[in-house]
């Protein structure tokens, strides 16, 4: 079972360039989200998608976009590279539920982004 | 593997001994809170977690408990094993669509 899948899993960019990272899930799971994750810090929220087509802002949602076209896919974009950008970046998903297990998301393994 | 941990918190523990890893909390609309573990080079990996009406939680060979008064949250690993050695998140749910709140996170560090 492959899970969350993202690609690119390393990249490195210079200053002003733009890319997309993109997320893959195969657990049929309404909700996606995009974290950043920086050294001695936890995971902060970017954006999320509670379904296909839509999508809204987390905590930390400035210089980056996201598309959710496909239940399946969510795509995050960095328009215009900044250093303050380097980070490891991690998707993950999860469905609606309440009760057991109700916090639990599934990460996929990381993109870790460099910008110079 | 990623390093995204350079400057953590580090509880060293022997391999057997019992681990206890602390969080405080600050918002006391949380509705759950979660404790998560990262492997190095991985996404973090959901361990348990507890509803803000209960204080006690108990998986296997983890128990997590919530003291509200304090805000404040363990997560206690029994007979803890080299597997074990990971940094640990805790993080609360606030409001639907399961958005999480991450603390800064703890490594442990498991010695035979």
């Amino acid at each position: 079972n492959a899970g969350v899948t993202q690609t690119p899993k390393f990249r490195v960019l210079k200053t002003g360039q733009s890319m997309t990272l993109l997320c893959a899930q195969d657990m049929n799971h309404e909700y996606m989200y995009w974290y950043r994750q920086d050294p001695g810090m936890g995971l902060r929220l970017i954006h999320y998608s509670v379904g296909e087509g839509t999508t809204a802002k987390g905590e930390v949602p400035d210089g980056y976009n996201v598309s959710r076209l496909k239940k399946q896919n969510f795509l995050l974009g960095l328009e215009s590279a900044a250093p303050s950008q380097t980070s490891v970046y991690f998707c993950a998903s999860s469905p609606p539920r309440e009760g057991a297990n109700t916090g639990e998301l599934f990460f996929g393994e990381g993109s870790r982004l460099t910008v110079l | 593997g990623e390093s995204v941990g350079l400057h953590l918190p580090t509880l060293s523990v022997q391999e057997g001994d019992n681990s206890i890893i602390n969080c405080a909390y600050s918002n006391s609309a949380s509705d759950y809170f979660i404790w998560y573990k990262q492997e190095s080079g991985k996404g973090p990996q959901f361990i348990i977690d507890i509803r803000s009406n209960m204080d006690k939680r108990q998986g296997q060979r983890v128990t997590v408990l919530l003291n509200k008064t304090v805000k404040h949250l363990s997560l206690q690993i029994a007979a803890t094993q080299p597997g074990d050695s990971a940094v640990y998140f805790c993080a609360e749910k606030r409001g639907g669509y399961n958005k999480l709140i991450f603390g800064a996170g703890t490594r442990l560090a498991v010695h035979p």
